[in-house]
């Protein structure tokens, strides 16, 4: 299986702030790297596929990047409606698998 | 518009089998090649995909729950159906059905929407 390592676990920023999370796999992806967003008793939301493209309706703030191993969720502007629990995940081969999940906090 | 909605026990005892019911509207699971996930959550963990069958029925399954799963469905009912067998304490946790999105003309996958989720506690 692939293994997905995210970080860190967990994060505290402000509003306002630049925010970068990061998700390593166990072996090369490509760019097949998903981004969700997790809110307290709620189901997750899917915000970037494949990497690097924005699910429709995200707003812009949020972008992803990166290939191979090596993937970055970055969120340019934090709002109050950001604090929540991002998780990576691959689509590279069966068995998908997600990060452990980075809680981001307010400060 | 696409919704997905879990159904199933809330509550087993060990060793019992588990039937989890996914009901899906807004999209077809005989069309194209149409598929549906089942990933779950412990309290307070990270999420786990369990298993997925698209609409050729080609179906797939955690390694570490192979043999105790078994995913199926009814395209009349438009319904996905996920067994687990020999529940055990451990699996407590919320269980979520989600769509397979694609990009057209690639193997790019990516779950959205997902439903609720249908939270199962296992204790005697």
């Amino acid at each position: 299986d692939i293994q997905m390592t995210q970080s860190p676990s967990s994060l505290s920023a402000s509003v306002g702030d630049r925010v970068t999370i990061t998700c390593r796999a166990s072996q090369s992806i490509s760019m097949y790297l998903n981004w969700y967003q997790q809110k307290p008793g709620k189901a997750p939301k899917v915000l970037i596929y494949a990497a690097s493209s924005l699910q429709s309706g995200v707003p812009s703030r949020f972008s992803g990047s990166g290939s191979g191993t090596d993937f970055t969720l970055t969120i340019s502007s934090l709002q109050p409606e950001d604090f929540a629990t991002y998780s990576c995940q691959q689509s590279y081969s069966t068995p998908y698998t997600f990060g452990q999940g980075t809680k981001l906090e307010i400060k | 518009q696409v919704t997905l909605k879990e159904s199933g026990p809330v509550l087993v005892k060990p060793t019992e089998t588990v039937t989890l019911t996914c009901t899906v509207s807004g999209f077809s699971l005989s069309n194209g090649m149409m598929g549906v996930s089942w990933i779950r959550q412990p309290p307070g963990k990270a999420l786990e995909w369990l298993a997925h069958i698209f609409s050729n029925d080609e179906k797939s399954y955690s390694t570490s729950l192979w043999s105790r799963l078994t995913i199926s469905q009814d395209t009349s009912k438009s319904q996905v159906v996920l067994t687990m067998t020999n529940m055990d304490p451990v699996d407590t946790g919320t269980y979520y059905c989600t769509r397979i999105r694609a990009l057209t003309g690639s193997y790019f996958y990516w779950f959205d929407p997902w439903g609720q989720g249908t939270l199962v506690t296992v204790s005697s």
